[in-house]
């Protein structure tokens, strides 16, 4: 049960895009597509933004996006507005009834 | 609304219990597995443990297992986390969250709403 591996902060300037990667394995990410992210404001709970991949909750914007290719997902905001600065998490679901979470990922609006 | 209400959190000492709620409202309850995550201060979620709709099915972290027990009384709309042999480790905030997707399932499914969480500190 490690988490799963994200960079520890990523940045951009308004109406930029960027990425978050989500490594893990073939027992979590890789092996199945129950692959979630999730936006973290401080002192906050978190919200879903992504869940099986690459769908969006109703009410989230479709700015987000997610994708995954083998055992690294990822996480893409387009048009980066302030709004979007947060933390930002993944989780997987993983082969022994258990989910994972990423280390987490600050995202910075220039 | 669906809304989850997570209670019982408090100052406890390393080697003593804690029990934890978690009241929902805005959905039918028994209907949906839950979970429980965890956040230490200033630091990542992590998973703690997940009770299927019906009671039946429970998985917990291996950080945890052996020490907490999830539970639910779905009558009363109402999680369980009863921690026992408390660690100064298992200081954070306490999150219970419903598992997303369809409902009576037991496949896996997103954290799709979230309670405001409670903090737990374990020290002497």
């Amino acid at each position: 049960q490690s988490a799963l591996t994200q960079p520890a902060s990523v940045s951009g300037s308004p109406g930029q895009s960027i990425t978050i990667s989500c490594t893990g394995t073939s027992s979590d990410v890789g092996g199945y597509n129950y692959v979630s992210w999730y936006q973290q404001h401080p002192g906050k709970a978190p919200k879903l933004m992504i869940y099986e991949v690459s769908y969006r909750p109703s009410g989230v914007s479709n700015r987000f996006s997610g994708s995954k290719s083998g055992n690294t997902a990822s996480l893409e905001i387009s048009g980066l507005q302030a709004e979007d600065e947060a933390d930002y998490y993944c989780s997987a679901y993983a082969i022994d009834n258990t989910y994972v979470f990423g280390t987490g990922t600050k995202v910075t609006v220039l | 609304q669906v809304q989850l209400v997570e209670s019982g959190g408090g100052v406890v000492q390393p080697g003593r219990s804690l029990r934890l709620s978690c009241a929902a409202s805005g959905f039918t309850f028994s209907y949906y597995a839950m979970h429980w995550v965890r956040q230490a201060p200033g630091k990542g979620l992590e998973w703690v443990a997940i009770l299927s709709y019906d009671g039946i099915n429970k998985f917990y972290a291996d950080s945890v297992k052996g020490r907490f027990t999830i539970s639910r009384d779905n009558s009363r709309n109402t999680l369980f986390l009863q921690m026992d042999s408390l660690r100064s480790e298992d200081t954070a905030v306490y999150y219970c969250a419903r598992r997303g997707g369809a409902a009576m399932s037991r496949l896996p499914g997103p954290f799709d709403y979230w309670g405001q969480g409670t903090l737990v500190t374990v020290s002497s």
